[in-house]
Protein backbone atom coordinates (compact mmCIF):
# COMPACT_ATOMS: atom_id res chain seq x y z
CA UNK A 1 0.00 0.00 0.00
CA UNK A 2 1.46 3.60 -1.12
CA UNK A 3 1.78 5.87 1.83
CA UNK A 4 1.30 9.62 2.28
CA UNK A 5 2.88 11.38 -0.75
CA UNK A 6 3.99 15.29 -0.18
CA UNK A 7 6.51 17.53 -2.60
CA UNK A 8 8.34 18.88 -2.54
CA UNK A 9 10.34 17.99 0.57
CA UNK A 10 12.45 20.80 0.44
CA UNK A 11 11.75 24.62 -0.58
CA UNK A 12 13.84 27.66 0.13
CA UNK A 13 12.58 31.36 -0.33
CA UNK A 14 12.69 34.70 0.23
CA UNK A 15 10.40 36.37 2.81
CA UNK A 16 7.15 37.51 1.07
CA UNK A 17 7.34 35.13 -1.77
CA UNK A 18 5.03 32.21 -2.37
CA UNK A 19 4.98 28.59 -2.02
CA UNK A 20 2.92 25.75 -2.23
CA UNK A 21 3.00 22.34 -0.94
CA UNK A 22 0.98 19.28 -2.14
CA UNK A 23 -0.27 15.88 -0.71
CA UNK A 24 -1.71 13.03 -2.01
CA UNK A 25 -3.34 10.84 0.76
CA UNK A 26 -3.34 6.95 0.95
CA UNK A 27 -6.35 5.96 -1.31
CA UNK A 28 -9.62 5.92 0.23
CA UNK A 29 -8.74 7.61 3.39
CA UNK A 30 -11.35 10.50 3.77
CA UNK A 31 -9.74 12.97 6.64
CA UNK A 32 -6.82 14.68 5.50
CA UNK A 33 -4.67 16.62 7.69
CA UNK A 34 -1.96 19.77 7.43
CA UNK A 35 0.59 20.31 10.45
CA UNK A 36 2.91 22.79 11.16
CA UNK A 37 6.23 21.57 13.02
CA UNK A 38 8.34 24.34 13.80
CA UNK A 39 11.79 22.63 15.20
CA UNK A 40 11.74 21.75 18.86
CA UNK A 41 7.89 21.63 18.98
CA UNK A 42 4.87 19.54 18.43
CA UNK A 43 3.14 19.36 15.30
CA UNK A 44 -0.02 22.01 15.17
CA UNK A 45 -2.83 21.39 13.42
CA UNK A 46 -3.68 23.81 10.94
CA UNK A 47 -6.58 22.61 8.82
CA UNK A 48 -8.51 19.37 8.80
CA UNK A 49 -10.72 18.50 5.59
CA UNK A 50 -13.71 15.75 5.64
CA UNK A 51 -13.65 14.96 1.85
CA UNK A 52 -14.00 18.00 0.45
CA UNK A 53 -14.60 19.48 3.48
CA UNK A 54 -13.31 21.79 5.85
CA UNK A 55 -13.89 20.43 9.96
CA UNK A 56 -11.59 22.90 11.54
CA UNK A 57 -9.01 25.41 9.96
CA UNK A 58 -9.54 27.29 13.57
CA UNK A 59 -5.25 27.51 14.15
CA UNK A 60 -5.08 29.04 10.53
CA UNK A 61 -3.39 32.06 9.48
CA UNK A 62 -5.94 33.15 6.87
CA UNK A 63 -4.47 36.21 6.14
CA UNK A 64 -1.28 33.97 4.59
CA UNK A 65 -2.38 30.53 4.47
CA UNK A 66 -4.98 28.77 2.12
CA UNK A 67 -5.59 25.45 1.36
CA UNK A 68 -7.86 23.38 -0.89
CA UNK A 69 -8.96 19.63 -1.39
CA UNK A 70 -11.23 20.14 -4.61
CA UNK A 71 -11.84 17.18 -5.32
CA UNK A 72 -11.93 14.76 -2.05
CA UNK A 73 -8.27 12.72 -2.63
CA UNK A 74 -4.93 15.50 -2.62
CA UNK A 75 -4.72 18.97 -1.38
CA UNK A 76 -2.35 21.78 -1.97
CA UNK A 77 -1.36 24.03 1.01
CA UNK A 78 -0.11 27.70 0.09
CA UNK A 79 1.73 30.41 1.59
CA UNK A 80 1.44 34.20 0.40
CA UNK A 81 3.20 36.37 1.21
CA UNK A 82 5.93 34.08 3.90
CA UNK A 83 7.31 35.19 6.68
CA UNK A 84 10.45 34.40 8.75
CA UNK A 85 8.52 32.92 11.22
CA UNK A 86 6.81 30.21 8.64
CA UNK A 87 10.17 28.65 8.34
CA UNK A 88 8.55 24.82 9.50
CA UNK A 89 8.06 21.18 8.56
CA UNK A 90 4.91 20.75 6.81
CA UNK A 91 3.16 18.01 7.85
CA UNK A 92 0.40 16.05 6.03
CA UNK A 93 -1.24 13.00 7.29
CA UNK A 94 -4.33 10.58 6.08
CA UNK A 95 -6.79 8.40 8.56
CA UNK A 96 -10.08 6.58 7.39
CA UNK A 97 -13.22 8.39 8.95
CA UNK A 98 -14.91 6.11 11.33
CA UNK A 99 -18.91 6.31 12.50
CA UNK A 100 -19.36 7.10 16.06
CA UNK A 101 -16.95 9.87 16.38
CA UNK A 102 -14.12 7.46 16.97
CA UNK A 103 -10.81 8.35 14.49
CA UNK A 104 -8.37 6.23 13.01
CA UNK A 105 -4.79 6.40 13.41
CA UNK A 106 -3.21 9.01 10.98
CA UNK A 107 -0.54 8.22 8.62
CA UNK A 108 1.98 10.70 8.03
CA UNK A 109 3.83 11.65 5.17
CA UNK A 110 7.44 12.65 4.74
CA UNK A 111 7.03 16.48 5.47
CA UNK A 112 7.99 19.97 3.48
CA UNK A 113 10.97 21.58 4.83
CA UNK A 114 10.44 25.15 4.31
CA UNK A 115 13.34 27.75 4.97
CA UNK A 116 12.29 31.44 4.50
CA UNK A 117 15.25 33.88 4.09
CA UNK B 1 -11.53 22.17 24.71
CA UNK B 2 -8.87 19.83 24.77
CA UNK B 3 -5.31 19.87 26.03
CA UNK B 4 -1.87 17.62 26.10
CA UNK B 5 0.74 17.86 28.56
CA UNK B 6 3.61 15.90 27.93
CA UNK B 7 5.19 16.40 31.42
CA UNK B 8 9.03 16.02 30.41
CA UNK B 9 11.18 17.65 27.70
CA UNK B 10 14.06 14.81 27.88
CA UNK B 11 14.15 11.44 29.25
CA UNK B 12 17.66 10.17 29.51
CA UNK B 13 17.46 6.38 30.37
CA UNK B 14 20.31 3.42 30.24
CA UNK B 15 20.00 0.79 27.91
CA UNK B 16 18.21 -2.03 29.09
CA UNK B 17 16.42 -0.04 32.21
CA UNK B 18 12.94 0.95 32.09
CA UNK B 19 11.24 4.20 30.58
CA UNK B 20 8.33 5.80 31.24
CA UNK B 21 7.06 9.00 29.10
CA UNK B 22 4.28 11.24 30.91
CA UNK B 23 1.56 12.42 29.45
CA UNK B 24 -1.44 14.18 31.29
CA UNK B 25 -4.96 15.28 28.94
CA UNK B 26 -7.85 17.16 29.49
CA UNK B 27 -10.65 17.05 27.36
CA UNK B 28 -14.67 17.60 28.06
CA UNK B 29 -14.90 14.33 25.49
CA UNK B 30 -14.37 10.42 26.42
CA UNK B 31 -10.88 11.08 24.75
CA UNK B 32 -9.51 9.13 21.99
CA UNK B 33 -5.44 8.91 22.81
CA UNK B 34 -2.45 8.02 21.02
CA UNK B 35 1.36 7.95 21.24
CA UNK B 36 3.39 8.58 17.94
CA UNK B 37 6.97 8.27 17.75
CA UNK B 38 9.06 10.68 15.03
CA UNK B 39 13.13 8.98 14.55
CA UNK B 40 15.53 11.58 13.56
CA UNK B 41 14.58 12.12 9.81
CA UNK B 42 12.10 9.88 9.33
CA UNK B 43 8.23 10.22 9.82
CA UNK B 44 5.83 10.19 12.48
CA UNK B 45 4.49 6.99 12.77
CA UNK B 46 1.53 5.18 15.44
CA UNK B 47 3.03 3.46 18.42
CA UNK B 48 -0.40 2.69 20.41
CA UNK B 49 -3.91 3.87 20.70
CA UNK B 50 -6.33 3.79 23.15
CA UNK B 51 -10.14 4.82 21.78
CA UNK B 52 -12.42 3.26 25.32
CA UNK B 53 -11.94 -0.65 24.91
CA UNK B 54 -8.87 -2.18 27.45
CA UNK B 55 -7.55 0.39 29.53
CA UNK B 56 -3.87 -1.18 29.24
CA UNK B 57 -3.28 -0.90 25.86
CA UNK B 58 -0.39 -2.55 24.09
CA UNK B 59 2.30 -1.64 20.85
CA UNK B 60 4.63 -1.93 18.79
CA UNK B 61 8.15 -2.47 19.93
CA UNK B 62 7.10 -3.35 23.41
CA UNK B 63 5.59 -0.41 24.27
CA UNK B 64 2.70 -0.06 26.27
CA UNK B 65 0.22 2.34 28.28
CA UNK B 66 -2.35 2.55 30.35
CA UNK B 67 -5.16 4.97 30.26
CA UNK B 68 -6.17 6.26 33.35
CA UNK B 69 -9.02 7.61 33.34
CA UNK B 70 -8.95 9.17 37.48
CA UNK B 71 -5.83 10.59 36.92
CA UNK B 72 -6.35 11.89 33.53
CA UNK B 73 -3.22 10.22 32.56
CA UNK B 74 -1.83 7.84 29.17
CA UNK B 75 1.81 7.16 30.66
CA UNK B 76 4.14 5.53 27.77
CA UNK B 77 5.89 2.42 29.32
CA UNK B 78 8.67 -0.18 28.41
CA UNK B 79 10.51 -2.23 30.74
CA UNK B 80 13.79 -1.95 29.03
CA UNK B 81 15.20 0.55 26.46
CA UNK B 82 16.93 -0.21 23.64
CA UNK B 83 19.58 2.11 21.82
CA UNK B 84 17.03 1.99 18.97
CA UNK B 85 14.30 3.61 20.74
CA UNK B 86 15.91 7.31 20.81
CA UNK B 87 13.58 9.25 19.52
CA UNK B 88 10.74 12.00 19.91
CA UNK B 89 7.66 11.16 21.20
CA UNK B 90 4.25 12.81 21.11
CA UNK B 91 1.36 12.25 23.00
CA UNK B 92 -2.15 12.86 21.39
CA UNK B 93 -5.65 13.67 22.27
CA UNK B 94 -8.65 14.24 20.04
CA UNK B 95 -12.35 14.38 21.38
CA UNK B 96 -14.82 11.24 20.54
CA UNK B 97 -18.58 12.03 19.54
CA UNK B 98 -18.89 14.73 16.42
CA UNK B 99 -15.62 16.01 14.89
CA UNK B 100 -11.65 14.35 15.53
CA UNK B 101 -9.88 17.34 15.82
CA UNK B 102 -6.05 16.23 17.13
CA UNK B 103 -4.47 18.15 19.77
CA UNK B 104 -0.26 17.15 19.81
CA UNK B 105 1.71 17.48 23.09
CA UNK B 106 4.81 19.27 22.64
CA UNK B 107 6.92 15.85 22.59
CA UNK B 108 9.61 14.05 24.38
CA UNK B 109 13.01 13.48 23.36
CA UNK B 110 14.15 9.99 25.01
CA UNK B 111 17.93 9.72 25.04
CA UNK B 112 19.34 6.28 25.88
CA UNK B 113 23.04 5.71 26.99
CA UNK B 114 24.88 2.44 26.39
Amino acid sequence: EAGVAQSPRYKIIEKRQSVAFWCNPISGHATLYWYQQILGQGPKLLIQFQNNGVVDDSQLPKDRFSAERLKGVDSTLKIQPAKLEDSAVYLCASSEFLAGGYTDTQYFGPGTRLTVL
Amino acid sequence: AQSVTQLDSHVSVSEGTPVLLRCNYSSSYSPSLFWYVQHPNKGLQLLLKYTSAATLVKGINGFEAEFKKSETSFHLTKPSAHMSDAAEYFCVVSLSGGSYIPTFGRGTSLIVHP
